[in-house]
């Protein structure tokens, strides 16, 4: 079974760093794209991020440049993301999701992070 | 990288279609064949429904089908059974490793 698992969510304070992990099995992690999208409360899905199979090409929504950073280890089928000064509006659910034909398929169960003093 | 534009909701009654728009740019939407739709039921991880504008992945109801024409794609949903009641979400692929999700359609089934 297609599976992916994501954790490290959390409280962090504004300026603080928190890293996220979503951990794939059930598939070939190698051979496919790999996306972070987060959903704040209550609000629509909004794209964070995307990383290459062999992590050498990635791209991130404009709210999260310089801030945020993809990467993945492939030998142990793991795709993390590591945010830094993070804000109270960085609060959401992230999820992973694995790529194919450009569609997302499937997704984690999300992961919770707030942003609160 | 502004959300693609979608109608806040859509209803229709049992039985019956409804058709959700989603609206982008000669950047997105437009320049390339890589729309997809989710749908979410409240609390639950998305759901891939149409990816490249029309292809429906294994397990997808074919009540479910979607479209495209210039800088607007659009997602039909025949025959509406209750549990497609949900929100919809259509997303494009914007160059340069970049993705856009749309705005999000709450579909009620009266």
């Amino acid at each position: 079974e297609v599976q992916l698992v994501e954790s490290g969510g959390g409280l962090a304070q504004p300026g603080g760093s928190l890293r996220l992990s979503c951990a794939a099995s059930g598939f070939t992690f190698t051979t496919y794209w790999m996306h972070w999208v987060r959903q704040a409360p209550g609000k629509g899905l909004v794209w964070v991020s995307r990383i290459k199979t062999d992590g050498t090409a990635t791209g991130y929504a404009d709210s999260v440049k310089g801030r945020f950073t993809v990467s993945r280890d492939n030998a142990k089928d793991t795709l993390y993301l590591q945010m830094n000064s993070l804000r109270a509006e960085d609060t959401a659910v992230y999820y992973c999701a694995r790529e194919i034909r450009a569609g997302l398929d499937p997704w984690g169960q999300g992961t919770r992070v707030t942003v609160s003093s | 990288q502004s959300a693609l534009t979608q109608p806040p909701s859509a209803s229709g009654s049992p039985g019956q279609s409804v058709t959700i728009s989603c609206t982008g740019t000669s950047s997105d939407v437009g320049a390339y064949n890589y729309v997809s739709w989710y749908q979410q039921h409240p609390g639950k991880a998305p759901k891939l429904m149409i990816s490249e504008v029309s292809k429906r992945p294994s397990g997808v109801p074919d009540r479910f089908s979607g479209s495209k024409s210039g800088n607007t794609a659009s997602l039909t949903v025949s025959g509406l059974q209750a549990e497609d009641e949900a929100d919809y979400y259509c997303s494009s692929y914007a160059g340069s490793n970049i993705f856009v999700f749309g705005t999000g359609t709450k579909v009620t089934v009266l």
